[in-house]
Parts: C-alpha cells; structure tokens; sequence
C-alpha cells in the first residue's frame, strides 16, 4: 500500500517569499494533518482536517499560512510572506480517525525541509 | 506549560544495555499515549501505544502512571538499529485525533 506522499521533498527560499506544499494521503484516509517540526524539537500540529472540512487550526499563524484539502484527498499547505523562523520540517500525515470508527494510527509522510534564508 | 515533558539526552549506551526513557504530560485529561520512533532525517512511525495495565513488544516495555501523568519506555538488549529519537505522544484537547508530541530523547547505541 502507498504511504504519504509529499513534494517537495526540499525547498530553499528567501524571506518574504511565498512556498506551498502538497500532501497525498493514503487512499481512504478521512482525517490529513499538517505538522510543522523545528529542529530539536517535537511535530507540532498546524491543521486538522476531516474530509474537506477543517477540525482544529488553533495552532495555525493565520496571517501567513493557509492550507486546504479540496475534494477531501489532496491538501496544500502554503506560507506567504515566509519568515527565517518559518524554517522547519513539513509534515503531513493521515488516518482513518474519526468520531464514528474512533482513533486510528497517524501515518507520516518523508517531509518537506524549508529553508529560509 | 508544555503539555509534553521529556529529557532530550542524548543517550549514548552500549550494545546489550537496558535503557529507559521517561516523560510527563499536563493534560490530565489526556487518553491514549503512544511511543513515536523517528529515525535522523525521516517521519515519526509508531512504535507502541501505552496502556494503563503497562505493555511489552518484544524487548520493549511501555507503562503509563495516570495518577502522576507518568509515561515511561524501557528498552532491554539494545541494538545498534534502535539507535533513533524516540517521541513521547499523548492525545488532549477536544478534538479527536489531535497529538502532542514531547520534544525527543535522543539515544545512540555503540558497539
């Protein structure tokens, strides 16, 4: 079975540029998870979603990224202006949780490494 | 407050070791817990749940204090493969599905 797929795999930019992501889920997977990982340092999550429909952005900075999974498969994470401490490790990951079939394992994808410079 | 505690290490043990990582959690509401391997420059991966009666794979052992917020994992024969971070991983808030993920322990094993 495929995992996550995620592309790029890295990404160089300068500071006040805009970059986006893409995450493919594992086929089936209702719930898809956007997590940022600083070096040192544990995923923390941004985004939520279940389906198309966004479940938790608390932890979103709202005023420069956005993400969004039209037709509740594929998602894109984006950052515009990005900042030097937007530098950090991309991760996508999904699962079959939801409030019908309850917690499910979270599978990760490879990642995308953001450099700002 | 973060809501998941642990030691960074690093650990550095020799092959054969019996090695034991520990973290704690804020959220005393919390229900599941969960061990994460992430290996240098990959993806977190699962690598057990935490059960409150405390549980084994193979050479590892997992075991969860509810009372202390408590969550332990204990390696035994360690190998020169188990050389990785291991994340502590507990679920909160409202929303279903959400981690929060401890910062790591990193541990190196040598020959």
């Amino acid at each position: 079975e495929a995992g996550v797929a995620q592309s790029p795999r890295y990404k160089i930019i300068e500071k006040r540029q805009s970059v986006a992501f893409w995450c493919n889920p594992i086929s089936g997977h209702a719930t898809l998870y956007w997590y940022q990982q600083i070096l040192g340092q544990g995923p923390k999550l941004l985004i939520q979603f279940q389906n198309n429909g966004v479940v938790d952005d608390s932890q979103l900075p709202k005023d420069r990224f956005s993400a969004e999974r039209l037709k509740g498969v594929d998602s894109t994470l984006k950052i515009q202006p990005a900042k030097l401490e937007d530098s950090a490790v991309y991760l996508c990951a999904s699962s079959l949780t939801t409030r019908d079939r309850g917690l499910d394992e979270q599978f990760f994808g490879p990642g995308t490494r953001l450099t700002v410079l | 407050r973060k809501e998941v505690e642990q030691d960074p290490g690093p650990f550095n043990v020799p092959e054969g070791a019996t090695v034991a990582f520990n973290c704690t959690y804020s959220n005393s509401a919390s229900q599941s817990f969960f061990w994460y391997r992430q290996d240098c420059r990959k993806e977190p991966k699962l690598l057990m749940s935490v059960y409150s009666s405390g549980n084994e794979d193979g050479r590892f052992t997992a075991q969860l204090n509810r009372a202390s917020q408590y969550i332990s994992l204990l390696i035994r024969d360690s190998k020169l493969s188990d050389s990785a971070t291991y994340l502590c991983v507990v679920t909160g808030g409202s929303t279903l599905g959400r981690l929060y993920f401890g910062r790591g322990t990193q541990l190196t094993v040598w020959p």
